[in-house]
């Protein structure tokens, strides 16, 4: 199975700052990754596809780069509804699997 | 709109089985797999199987093996998800998800595995 490890675990941040979440798969999957945002109580929400590109709706703020086994989810400038958890996702072979997920929470 | 509609909470016992159903809509049923996903508290997000609509064909990670089976009804868009042989460490919320880019998620359904 592909192995995903994001870091960090937990990240603080405030309003305004620019966050940088890293993902690293245990082999190359091209550019076959998803980003997620899960807030408590809900299901989690596709922010990133394919690596690069922003899910339709997503804020501009958000951007996804990367390919082969490194990958960064970037917020520009954080805003209140972004703490939340972030998980990113590689389907380029079954079985997919997620990283662990990251914590962004207000400093 | 798109959306997918997951069968209510359940509370089995340990040795059961549990089945969750997943109605879509929106959409043509059959252009998109349906992926199982599940999530115990406070934890991370497991995937755990996918089925083909259209197909039939499925598949499921290892560590579902003989105890998960992934159906789909086209004459009404509904996937299902059936768990056997249920312990304390199933109880998660098992979400159904369309699609290989998952960018639609069902509500999500509370499987509680307690005696």
């Amino acid at each position: 199975d592909i192995q995903m490890t994001q870091s960090p675990s937990t990240l603080s941040a405030s309003v305004g700052d620019r966050v940088t979440i890293a993902c690293r798969a245990s082999e190359s999957i091209s550019n076959w990754l998803a980003w997620f945002q899960q807030k408590p109580g809900s299901a989690p929400k596709l922010l990133v596809f394919k690596a690069i590109s922003l899910e339709s709706g997503v804020p501009s703020r958000f951007s996804g780069s990367g390919s082969g086994t490194a990958f960064t989810l970037t917020i520009s400038s954080l805003q209140p509804d972004d703490f939340a958890t972030y998980y990113c996702q590689q389907y380029y072979r079954y079985p997919y699997t997620f990283g662990q997920g990251t914590k962004l929470e207000i400093k | 709109q798109v959306q997918l509609l997951q069968s209510g909470a359940e509370v089995q016992k340990p040795g059961a089985s549990v089945k969750v159903s997943c109605k879509a809509s929106g959409y043509t049923f059959t252009r998109y797999d349906i992926n199982w996903v599940r999530q115990a508290t406070g934890q991370g997000l497991e995937w755990m199987g996918w089925i083909s609509p259209s197909r039939g064909s499925r598949g499921y990670a290892q560590k579902f093996q003989g105890r998960l089976i992934a159906t789909s009804d086209t004459s009404i868009d509904t996937a299902y998800m059936e768990l056997s042989s249920l312990r304390s460490e199933d109880t998660a919320v098992y979400y159904c998800v369309r699609g290989g880019d998952m960018n639609y998620w069902g509500q999500g359904t509370l499987v509680t595995v307690s005696s």
